[in-house]
């Protein structure tokens, strides 16, 4: 199984700043990646899939990046309804993996 | 718009049995994959098991394997997840969804806990 290890578990910023989320993959998982949204109460949202892609009605202020083990997703101006949890999940081998997740908090 | 409804979830004693439902709209469901994904304050997201359009071939998270049992009903655009001999560590939020890999559609949940 792959382990998805995310960093950093709890990230502080002020809104406007940008923010910086790290994934990493226990083996290569190519561009198998994608980024999810929580909010407390809700199903995650997708936010980017295959590493790079933006899901559908994503705002142009998230990008993903990275490909074999090493995966940034990154936060350009934060706004208020972005503070929430992020995970990472890779869907190149069975079982397809979520890392533990990193809480973005107000600063 | 797609909607993906669940029910079933409850409170159930070690040992014991559930049968999750999942009822889809607003999309070909006899065209989708369909998975089951728990979430667990323990353990996080994990992905239980997926089934492919025609049924005929399925997945299973080793966690799950041989107690829980995922089926599909394309005439009544149904997913079904048989959960038997159930154990503290299934207690979680499962997501019916479309999909199994990245997946854009999500259910809103249904909370399935295991005490005695």
């Amino acid at each position: 199984e792959i382990v998805m290890t995310q960093s950093p578990a709890t990230l502080s910023v002020s809104p406007g700043e940008r923010a910086t989320l790290s994934c990493r993959a226990s083996q290569s998982v190519r561009s198998n990646l994608a980024w999810y949204q929580q909010k407390p109460g809700q199903a995650p949202r997708l936010l980017i899939y295959d590493a790079s892609t933006r899901a559908t009605g994503i705002p142009a202020r998230f990008s993903g990046s990275g490909s074999g083990t090493e995966f940034t997703l990154t936060i350009s101006s934060l706004q208020s309804e972005d503070f929430a949890v992020y995970s990472c999940q890779q869907y190149n081998n069975w079982p397809y993996t979520f890392g533990q997740g990193t809480k973005l908090e107000i600063k | 718009q797609v909607q993906l409804v669940e029910s079933g979830g409850g409170l159930v004693k070690p040992g014991g049995s559930l049968r999750l439902s999942c009822a889809a709209s607003g999309f070909t469901f006899s065209d989708s994959y369909m998975s089951w994904i728990r979430q667990s304050p323990g353990k996080g997201l994990e992905c239980v098991s997926y089934i492919t359009p025609s049924g005929s071939a399925i997945n299973y998270a080793d966690s799950v394997r041989g107690r829980f049992t995922l089926s599909r009903d394309n005439a009544k655009n149904s997913l079904y997840l048989q959960m038997n001999s159930l154990r503290a560590e299934d207690t979680a939020v499962y997501y019916c969804v479309r999909g199994h890999s990245h997946i854009h559609y999500w259910g809103q949940g249904t909370l399935v806990t295991v005490s005695s």
